[in-house]
């Protein structure tokens, strides 16, 4: 069984349309983040939502808009698509507090 | 949060043990220690995690002196397999989850 998992696992589309990335949890877990690896590898956090609220918002452009229905899923909208935001982008999982984060295995977006 | 150093990369052969050093200077009174590790077009896996002194799992050692100011990751015996990114991380422990930053990372290539 797949801890975290992430659908699309690639997505090609053009600049200025809207696309989602849906991520989900099977490990019972309260905490879901989102994170963005660009070409040159680093790793950073976009989004963290615990128990459908959420908890870090880092400087991501309003165009990016996550949404929590439950607490097992945790799917990231993208609005006008942008050329710069081709990059891998990992959901992952923990629960609250220290402790591992579970990733999934990654969404690979590229805006023509 | 406070930001850590690590070597950009490290070569070894089949067999031997691996020690990659972390430096954090500015480390806080809450902040954990863990390490993660990155296969290519996969996401980021947690190996272990360190408050203070000597941890241990079946993958490996964590040893932090008494200040905390650094710590070593050390793979005994690595394989073909352990060619990986390893990145050094450290943060608090939020109530309401755990804000990874990610450095750079250390790129560990074994050689047969």
């Amino acid at each position: 069984d797949t801890a975290v998992s992430q659908t699309p696992k690639y997505l090609v589309t053009q600049m200025g349309n809207d696309k989602s990335i849906k991520c989900e949890q099977n490990l019972g877990h309260d905490t879901m983040y989102w994170y963005k690896q660009d070409s040159k590898k680093f790793l950073k956090i976009m989004f963290s939502y615990n128990n459908k609220e959420l908890i870090i918002n880092e400087t991501v452009p309003n165009r990016f808009s996550p949404k929590s229905p439950d607490k097992a899923h945790l799917n990231l909208h993208i609005n006008s698509l942008e050329l710069g935001d081709s990059a891998v982008y990992f959901c992952a999982s923990s629960q609250t507090g220290p402790g591992e984060q579970y990733f999934g295995p990654g969404t690979r977006l590229t805006v023509t | 949060l406070a930001k850590t150093t690590q070597p950009i990369s490290m070569d070894s052969y089949e067999g031997q043990e691996v020690n990659i050093t972390c430096s954090h200077n500015n480390i806080a009174t809450n902040d954990y220690i863990t390490w993660y590790q990155q296969f290519p077009s996969q996401g980021p896996r947690f190996i272990i995690q360190g408050y203070k002194t000597k941890v241990t799992n079946e993958v490996a050692s964590l040893f932090i002196p008494a200040d905390r100011k650094s710590s070593t990751l050390s793979l005994p015996r690595v394989s073909l397999s352990d060619t990986a990114v390893y990145y050094c991380l450290v943060g608090d422990s939020m109530e309401y989850g755990n804000k990874l930053v990610f450095g750079a990372g250390t790129i560990l290539r074994v050689k047969s």
